[in-house]
């Protein structure tokens, strides 16, 4: 079935390099959530997007970190100028309605960045 | 700020065995409470929730119950098998906001 769908699956990047993470969320879903996983840690949060905008980006570390949703559906999260910290699994997860407490998220397989 | 906090693993289980993952935490208001699985490979999956207190919520033979007055809402279930083997990550969502809150994951090793 199409659920969300997440590329590249695994990306090695030098420190200082910029990457971009893509996010297809599954048709039709309205909210779109990025988080960031560190190894042997819960997901974090990071940013949430409601169609084209992007209402919450308190979680982002630092400026490095950019995310967009142009269209309302595929997502890209770009990290500038990588660093070592900046190693973990990156998540993106949609939900068929604006929010809502009894909206399930529906999570990819995330993108496994690390830093060298 | 909401937190979650639940136990540290790795947990590991002989095959029919009963398995508790306790989990608890802070959130103001009335947060609704979610446990995720994660099985070798796969992504994050919602397994069960609660949205208020003393609900119950069930799948797979797991069961969870929102306890208001602790704080928690600990992960049961009877008899296991090889095939729960997974990480298990309690979330929160609070009553304003979208995004989830999670504890740092218990992995889970079921041997036959």
């Amino acid at each position: 079935g199409a659920g969300v769908s997440q590329s590249p699956r695994y990306k090695v990047a030098k420190r200082g390099q910029d990457v971009a993470l893509r996010c297809d969320p599954i048709s039709g879903h309205v909210s779109l959530f990025w988080y960031q996983q560190a190894l042997g840690q819960g997901p974090e949060f990071l940013t949430y997007f409601q169609n084209e905008a992007q209402l919450d980006k308190s979680g982002l570390p630092s400026d490095r970190f950019f995310a967009e949703r142009p269209e309302g559906s595929v997502s890209t999260l770009k990290i500038q100028r990588t660093q070592q910290e900046d190693s973990a699994v990156y998540l993106c997860a949609s939900s068929v309605r604006q929010g809502g407490t009894n909206t399930e998220a529906f999570f990819g397989q995330g993108t496994r960045l690390t830093v060298v | 700020g909401n937190s979650v906090t639940q136990m540290e693993g790795p947990v590991t289980l002989s095959e029919e065995a009963f398995l508790t993952i306790n989990c608890t935490y802070t959130a103001t208001g009335y947060p609704s409470l979610f446990w995720y699985v994660q099985y070798p490979g796969e992504g994050l999956q919602l397994l069960l929730k609660a949205t208020k207190a003393d609900d119950k919520g069930s799948n797979k033979g797991f069961e969870a119950t929102y306890r208001k007055e602790t704080t928690s809402f600990h992960l049961e279930k009877g008899s296991v098998q090889v095939s729960d083997s997974a990480v298990y990550f309690c979330a929160l969502s609070s009553t304003a906001g979208n995004k989830l809150t999670f504890g740092g994951g218990t992995r889970v090793l079921v041997k036959p």
